[in-house]
């Protein structure tokens, strides 16, 4: 089946610091690619998503573009904040039974000192 | 008031016992689903119920039971609890609309822990 493998954490980061992180996937068609965020003590919102290759996703200054030849979808923020400490899970959807399915990777916890 | 909402936030319990861990959604969704999240594992997808009158196994089904009451009530039980089901879990709910794929909103998580 579809998977997702994302960096591994934790990632501790210095404010203003400029993030990566990594993902890639396997799919055996063309999935939708999401990045979700989840803050302590919280459930997941979805922070930004992209639907098809080159599509670029973006929200709250982060961005995360959909790399089909690399099969990837890196997030990427110039400059961090406090704020943004939390997990962040990289996820496809599939199809399965005429409906769309969450796949997701294993989370990158994040800390942002200031 | 928050839209997915999920009673208990925190439950400890004992090896063999019943649990209902209880979704319930003011979004007006058709979809809801169950995940428990476990560290270095993401979420893994338990059930998912399209309708009232469709309920569908996940990936990690096996130790799971559900009921859903009503479109916005969706129940996971745990008819007799073990260890290694102690988790965290998410309710979810996504709308029925046209297009490829409609977002998930997460309730707040219960966490659950099996002596």
């Amino acid at each position: 089946g579809d998977s997702v493998t994302q960096m591994e954490g934790p990632v501790t980061l210095s404010e203003e610091a400029f993030l990566t992180i990594n993902c890639t996937y396997t799919a055996t068609g063309y999935p939708s690619l999401f990045w979700y965020v989840q803050y302590p003590g919280e459930g997941l919102q979805l922070l930004l998503k992209a639907t098809k290759a080159d599509d670029k996703g973006s929200n709250k200054g982060f961005e995360a573009t959909y790399r089909k030849e690399t099969t990837s979808f890196h997030l990427e923020k110039g400059s961090v904040q406090v704020s943004d400490s939390a997990v962040y899970f990289c996820a496809l959807s599939e199809k399965i039974q005429g409906a769309q399915k969450l796949v997701f990777g294993q989370g990158t916890r994040l800390t942002i000192n200031p | 008031d928050a839209d997915v909402t999920q009673t208990p936030r925190n439950r400890i319990t004992k090896t063999g016992k019943r649990i209902m861990l209880e979704c319930s959604q003011t979004k007006g969704h058709d979809r809801m689903y169950w995940y428990r999240q476990d560290p270095g594992l993401g979420l893994r997808l338990i059930y998912y119920s399209f309708d009232v009158k469709d309920i569908n196994k996940g990936e990690i089904s096996d130790g799971y039971s559900v009921s859903r009451q009503a479109q916005a009530k969706f129940s996971l039980s745990l008819e007799s609890a073990i260890p290694n089901q102690t988790a965290l879990y998410f309710c979810a709910t996504s709308d029925l609309g046209a297009g490829s794929y409609n977002e998930q909103f997460f309730g707040p998580g219960t966490r659950l822990t099996v002596l």
